[in-house]
This record gives C-alpha cells, sequence and structure tokens, in this order.
C-alpha cells in the first residue's frame, strides 16, 4: 500500500518570503502525484498533477513541483509568497494503473500561514 | 461546467441514526470516489465507483456504504451512526479515474455532526 508523509505541520512565512514544502512518498511502484490546496471554508483544488514527463511541473498561481524520483520526493515550491496562499496543502498519490485503482493516498497536510 | 456538486451541506444527526449523502459528479464524469476528512485522521479514502460498479475500497467498517446510479450520481450511506463519525464527506470525481490519467475534482463536502 501506498502512504504519503509531508515532514511540515506548520509553516509560517512572511509575505515575499520563498516557500518549499516537503512531501516523500512510499510505493514500490509508478505513481501519479498531485498537490491540492484548501484555503480556510473552500473545497480542495487542484494545484497541479505530475504523470509522466517533465519532472518538473508548473501549476497554478505561480506554484511549481519537482518529482525526484530516486527521492521518492514531490516537494511544492514557491519563489515569493503572497498572505492570499495562507491555506492548507496537501500532497497526494495515486498509483498508476490501467485498471482503475483510485484510492488516492493523502498526506497529513501542510498548514501555511503567511503574515502581511 | 458545473463542478461536483453535494447535498446537504451541513447535517446534524443522533447516535443510532443513519444518514444518506449525495454527489452529484460534474457532466461526462463516470468515476466517483468519497473521502473522510478530520482533524485526527485527515483525508481518508472511502470507496470509489465507476459505471455503477464499486471499484475500490478504503478501511472503514461495513456500517458505511455507497452506490452510483446509471447517471453517474453517487450517495453514501452510514448506519447506526457514533460520534467519531462526525466529520467532512468529501466526494470528488474524473472522467474516468485518476489513475488513467484524469485529474479528480473535489466538492465542496458535507459536514456531518453526530451528537
Amino acid at each position: 500500500a501506498q502512504s504519503v508523509s509531508q515532514h511540515n505541520h506548520h509553516v509560517i512565512l512572511s509575505e515575499a518570503a520563498s516557500l518549499e514544502l516537503g512531501c516523500n512518498y512510499s510505493y514500490g511502484g509508478t505513481v501519479n502525484l498531485f498537490w491540492y490546496v484548501q484555503y480556510p471554508g473552500q473545497h480542495l483544488q487542484l494545484l497541479l498533477k505530475y504523470f509522466s514527463g517533465d519532472p518538473l511541473v508548473k501549476g497554478i498561481k505561480g506554484f511549481e513541483a519537482e518529482f525526484i524520483k530516486s527521492k521518492f520526493s514531490f516537494n511544492l515550491r514557491k519563489p515569493s509568497v503572497q498572505w492570499s496562499d495562507t491555506a492548507e496543502y496537501f500532497c497526494a498519490v495515486t498509483p498508476r494503473s490501467n485498471f482503475g485503482n483510485e484510492k488516492l493516498t493523502f498526506g497529513t497536510g501542510t498548514r501555511l500561514t503567511i503574515i502581511p | 461546467k458545473a463542478g461536483v456538486t453535494q447535498t446537504p451541506r451541513y447535517l446534524i444527526k443522533t447516535r443510532g441514526q443513519q444518514v444518506t449523502l449525495s454527489c452529484s459528479p460534474i457532466s461526462g464524469h463516470r468515476s466517483v470516489s468519497w473521502y473522510q476528512q478530520t482533524p485526527g485522521q485527515g483525508l481518508q479514502f472511502l470507496f470509489e465507483y465507476f459505471s455503477e460498479t464499486q471499484r475500490n475500497k478504503g478501511n472503514f467498517p461495513g456500517r458505511f456504504s455507497g452506490r452510483q446510479f446509471s447517471n453517474s450520481r453517487s450517495e453514501m450511506n452510514v448506519s447506526t451512526l457514533e460520534l467519531g463519525d462526525s466529520a467532512l464527506y468529501l466526494c470528488a470525481s474524473s472522467f474516468q479515474g485518476t489513475s488513467s490519467g484524469n485529474t479528480i475534482y473535489f466538492g465542496e463536502g458535507s459536514w456531518l455532526t453526530v451528537v
């Protein structure tokens, strides 16, 4: 079974600071990787995803993530955060399969607080 | 294009009762999955349906069940409610499934409080 670890539970940054949130997964096969964001009072929204190809993927709102296969990592980055980035961020993984193994496994989430 | 719609948004039930939550996926999406979100356990997979068939099931007791209709709409049911079932229940849909390369979209969730 797959598992996901997000090492940072709560991160506090000032506006314009750079951000990197860690995500490591455990699974013996090929995976699809995702970052979701949950703004206060809102539903989960997809930030970005990696299925195959270029391991550096760009998402919405200036976020990007790099898949490093050898490290089983998919860290989320943003060069300059804004107050509006205050939210909870979830890393998720699902096995890549033609047989519809649709279980998304989420990390425990990282709460990001941006101080104006 | 409308998003994933869940009803009801908020509900309060008493221990021992049962509850049914409804989900309408994005038009054209055939895969519907359900997740439970709690502060203690985070986001946990309940089950996934595709073309009216349950394809995957998480590690939840048999009190949690679901079904999907021919129009892809889905319902989940929790019987004999316990206080620990209080949670945000999220429905998600995708065209064919995430593992097939499709993005999965989440609804706003149904907040269930068991008293």
